[in-house]
């Protein structure tokens, strides 16, 4: 069983749809946790950053953590084309000593 | 400072060559992170330092793997006798550890894309 489990799409939404994104886990030490945009052939740029459980917004971006259930989401509101990438995943011990991703899911967002 | 920079940014090579990729670092990040990402995959860890220690090495790296943070500034990722299963992107991250008064999120380069012929 991979650490990390995430639903690799793709998914396929209208412009100004509310997209959901989630990845469960295995390790309850995992404490931070990290959504990544990834362009194709490009490297992830950070979206959102959390710690522990709980809700973060940015913009149009919510990240939602449920450490009970060992479960992440993140939602976008008023998806646009350009939303249009590979959502990754990943979390990290208290230490940082790695970080593990989910597989990443690809989002398209159409006009 | 423009953030991560990894070079070359795609390296083309026959089986049994010698690579070396190179990875500039946010310059007050005190820790460097090398992943390989292959096609439809997330990243893998392969190695992390702290300042210019190696402190973990994934069992991924094999013996033809050698990264190096000399002096605790960039670092290089060389692959000895390339084979063609190495192809892949190899993605370089750093990062400002909370000893440091950091966060600890990773932040990446664009990667150095590797095709073993």
């Amino acid at each position: 069983q991979k650490e990390v489990e995430q639903d690799p799409g793709p998914l396929s939404v209208p412009e100004g749809a509310i997209v959901s994104l989630n990845c469960t886990y295995s390790n309850s030490a995992f404490q931070y946790f990290m959504w990544y945009r990834q362009y194709s052939r490009k490297g992830p740029e950070l979206l959102m950053y959390t710690y522990s459980s709980g809700n973060k917004e940015d913009g149009r971006f919510t990240a939602q953590v449920d450490k009970s259930s060992k479960y992440i989401s993140l939602f976008i509101r008023d998806s646009q084309p350009s939303d249009s990438a590979t959502y990754l995943c990943a979390m990290s011990v208290y230490n940082f000593n790695k970080f593990y991703f989910g597989s990443g899911t690809k989002l398209n967002v159409k006009p | 400072d423009t953030g991560v920079s990894q070079n070359p940014r795609h390296k083309i090579t026959k089986r049994g060559q010698n690579v070396t990729f190179r990875c500039d670092p946010i310059s007050e990040h005190n820790r460097l992170y090398w992943y390989r990402q292959t096609l439809g995959q997330g990243p893998e860890f392969l190695t992390y330092f702290q300042n210019e220690a190696q402190l973990e090495k994934s069992r991924l790296l094999s013996d033809r793997f050698s990264a190096e943070r000399p002096k605790g500034s960039f670092s290089t990722l060389e692959i000895q006798r390339t084979e063609q299963g190495d192809s892949a992107m190899y993605l370089c991250a750093s990062s400002l550890h909370r000893d440091r008064g950091g966060t600890g999120e990773l932040f990446f380069g664009e990667g150095s894309r590797l095709t073993v012929l």
